[in-house]
């Protein structure tokens, strides 16, 4: 099993533009999650769907969107990058809910220039 | 929505000596506290977790405690070696969400 996946590994985009962080997870998990990480800021969630077709917003959901487009998919869109999205961004994913462990994908370095 | 605080940021030890991060929250209903350790560049991974009905639990050289009642968790590691360094987020389940601590940064000098 792969686990959780994300792509890309690595995007630097300007101010304005737009793009789409994908994640997949192979376990059959029902919840998944998209959280940024800051330095000194631990890991902060942005949105999450607690099963397929739903979504919630999180902490920090401003400029962002999500789709989930199936049970193993979980995309994240920023629609006009600014330089305060430059982050690190992991997806995750749980089998039910809160109190299941939550594996993570391996992550996305986003810089917004 | 739920506060977690961490201490320390930082924390340097000596191999072989013990490590205590420690946690604080704000929501009384919450009965899920996971750590996740995240080595550098690397993603978060569950170490060990703890529910409300329990005061304590061990793995190896890894323990948590819970004091429900002053609401406080704590991360114990013994025997500290090298591949302990890293950074440990404590999180509490509270609110309908899993909120994180800013983690701790443990540096293991052999």
């Amino acid at each position: 099993n792969a686990g959780v996946t994300q792509t890309p590994k690595f995007q630097v985009l300007k101010t304005g533009q737009s793009m789409t962080l994908q994640c997949a997870q192979d376990m059959n998990h029902n919840s998944m999650y998209w959280y940024r990480q800051d330095p000194g800021m631990g890991l902060r969630l942005i949105y999450y769907s607690a099963s397929e077709g739903t979504t919630d917003k999180g902490e920090v959901p401003n400029g962002y969107n999500v789709s989930r487009l199936n049970k193993r998919e979980f995309s994240l869109r920023l629609e006009s990058a600014a330089p305060s999205q430059t982050s690190v961004y992991f997806c995750a994913s749980s089998e039910q809910g809160w109190t299941d462990t939550q594996y993570f994908g391996p992550g996305t370095r986003l810089t917004v220039l | 929505g739920e506060n977690v605080e961490q201490h320390p940021s930082t924390l340097s030890v000596q191999e072989g000596d013990s490590a205590v991060i420690k946690c604080t929250y704000s929501d009384s209903a919450s009965n899920y506290f996971p750590w996740y350790k995240q080595e550098l560049g690397k993603r978060p991974q569950l170490i060990i977790d703890i529910r409300s009905n329990v005061g304590e639990k061990k793995d190896q050289r890894i323990a948590v405690t819970l004091n429900k009642t002053a609401k406080h968790f704590s991360l114990h590691i013994t025997e500290t070696q090298p591949e302990d360094s890293a950074v440990y987020f404590c999180a509490a389940e509270g609110y309908s969400t899993l909120t994180f601590g800013k983690g701790t940064m443990l540096l293991v000098s052999p």
